[in-house]
């Protein structure tokens, strides 16, 4: 059964604290992204990899890093100096790069204790 | 930034009727892509026009695009209401690093 994953549903974090939300994928996508959207907006590019080993920042990277050593797999560090990261994070992929459909996951919601 | 803007924010129709998104933008586009959100889930690809199509079709949805007015609408013809949702417009501009950006979305109301 192909797809995204991403983990948790939601996560909670407390002040100061540095949180990984996970995003697997299993449909051997070069590509994968990272966005962030708040309510009644849409989506934001935070980070995204066109290839393993590889990644560029996108619109708002500021508070937030990524590794992608995997190819099926792209976490996202939401860290302290993301002032305010309550939102709803959506990990996508495609197979290679915008020109084509993106597949989403389900997404995290992130709330601060 | 956001690049497509789309209008209406809210529609709100009874099942039966046709339900059109209008999406506007501001520079060249390679492709225009539209997506769903149900309510706390993630998106969902439904179409995708490329910048030298002018229409497309996709079972009751149909895709326009006019580059000289840097605009697309999406119509649902006949909607039921599963098709209650959030709909965005997604473009993919000339010139960009291999990234999409998203409009506002229109949230769709489909009532019995």
């Amino acid at each position: 059964d192909g797809g995204i994953t991403q983990s948790p549903k939601y996560l909670f974090r407390k002040e100061g604290q540095n949180v990984t939300l996970s995003c697997e994928q299993n449909l051997n996508h070069d590509a994968m992204y990272w966005y962030r959207q708040d309510p009644g907006q849409g989506l934001r590019l935070i980070y995204y990899s066109q290839i393993v080993n590889d990644f560029q920042k996108g619109d708002i990277a500021e508070g937030y890093s990524v590794s992608r050593e995997k190819k099926e797999s792209f976490p996202l560090t939401v860290t302290s100096a993301q002032k305010n990261p309550t939102a709803f994070y959506l990990c996508a992929s495609s197979i290679a790069g915008s020109r084509e459909t993106q597949y989403f996951g389900p997404g995290t919601r992130l709330l601060v204790l | 930034s956001q690049q497509g803007e789309e209008d209406p924010q809210a529609l709100s129709i009874q099942e039966g009727e046709n339900a059109t998104m209008n999406c506007s933008y501001k520079t060249s586009i390679n492709n225009l892509q539209w997506y769903r959100q149900n309510s706390g889930r993630g998106l969902v690809h439904l179409i995708l026009i490329r910048s030298n199509e002018r229409e497309k079709h996709s079972g009751r949805l149909r895709v326009t695009l006019d580059t000289s007015k840097k605009s697309s609408s999406l119509l649902i013809t006949a909607s039921r209401a599963a098709d209650t949702a959030s709909y965005f417009c997604a473009t993919d501009a000339t010139g960009t690093a291999s990234k999409l950006t998203f409009g506002t979305g229109t949230r769709l109301q489909v009532t019995l």
